[in-house]
């Protein structure tokens, strides 16, 4: 079946340093992949996506590519805020599962001035 | 913008009441979910719907049933409240897949605390 593999948190860092969360995932096919973020107390926003080999998804400073040869789409952003302070997941939709979405189990990042 | 609603923000229930959680799209999608999410257990799918009327089980439908009997709303509902159904309950919707890259947009959580 599918499955989304991401690190645990949560992952601490200080306010304008390098973040990577890591993404891996299983499935048959090309899925299409996502990130969501969730901020606290609200529910998940499409962060970004990805829906072929070597496709690169960003938005708001943040990215990741689509890496078929490692079944992985990690998430990096050069130069994190406070404000970045949420628990992100990563998000597969596979050919063979109509229009459901494979979560990963979330990872939590918390940004200090 | 796309938008999902959801009827309360915060909700207290006593144990063995019957809870209505009901969530609304703006964007005429198909596709419409209930999610609920746990710490240490990511985001559980409950049901979820692809048409008016329509309804498929996710993983734990366990406790839950839904309705829709309109497009645009979706309605999870726990017919006699546990506390073990305390949680924070996701409503979701999206176009049928097809060549959409089939992404969600949820709803802002209802946190549910049954006592």
């Amino acid at each position: 079946g599918n499955s989304v593999t991401q690190m645990e948190g949560p992952v601490t860092l200080s306010e304008e340093a390098f973040l990577t969360i890591n993404c891996t995932y299983t499935a048959t096919g090309y899925p299409s992949l996502f990130w969501y973020v969730q901020y606290p107390g609200e529910g998940l926003q499409l962060l970004l996506k990805a829906t072929k080999a070597d496709d690169k998804g960003s938005n708001k400073g943040f990215e990741a590519t689509y890496r078929k040869e490692t079944t992985s789409f990690h998430l990096e952003k050069g130069s994190v805020q406070v404000s970045d302070s949420a628990v992100y997941f990563c998000a597969l939709r596979s050919e063979n599962a109509g229009n459901m979405l494979t979560f990963g189990g979330g990872t939590r990042l918390m940004v200090k001035p | 913008d796309v938008k999902v609603t959801q009827s309360s923000r915060y909700l207290v229930k006593r144990t063995g009441e019957k809870v209505f959680l009901e969530c609304v799209q703006d964007m005429d999608h198909e596709n419409m979910f209930w999610y609920r999410q746990d710490p240490g257990l990511g985001l559980r799918l409950i049901y979820f719907s692809y048409d008016v009327k329509m309804k498929e089980k996710g993983d734990i439908p366990e406790g839950y049933s839904v309705s829709r009997e309109k497009k645009e709303r979706f309605s999870l509902i726990l017919e006699s409240a546990s506390t073990n159904q305390t949680s924070m309950y996701l409503c979701a919707s999206s176009f049928n897949s097809g060549t959409a890259s089939g992404e969600q947009y949820f709803g802002p959580g209802t946190r549910l605390t049954v006592t």
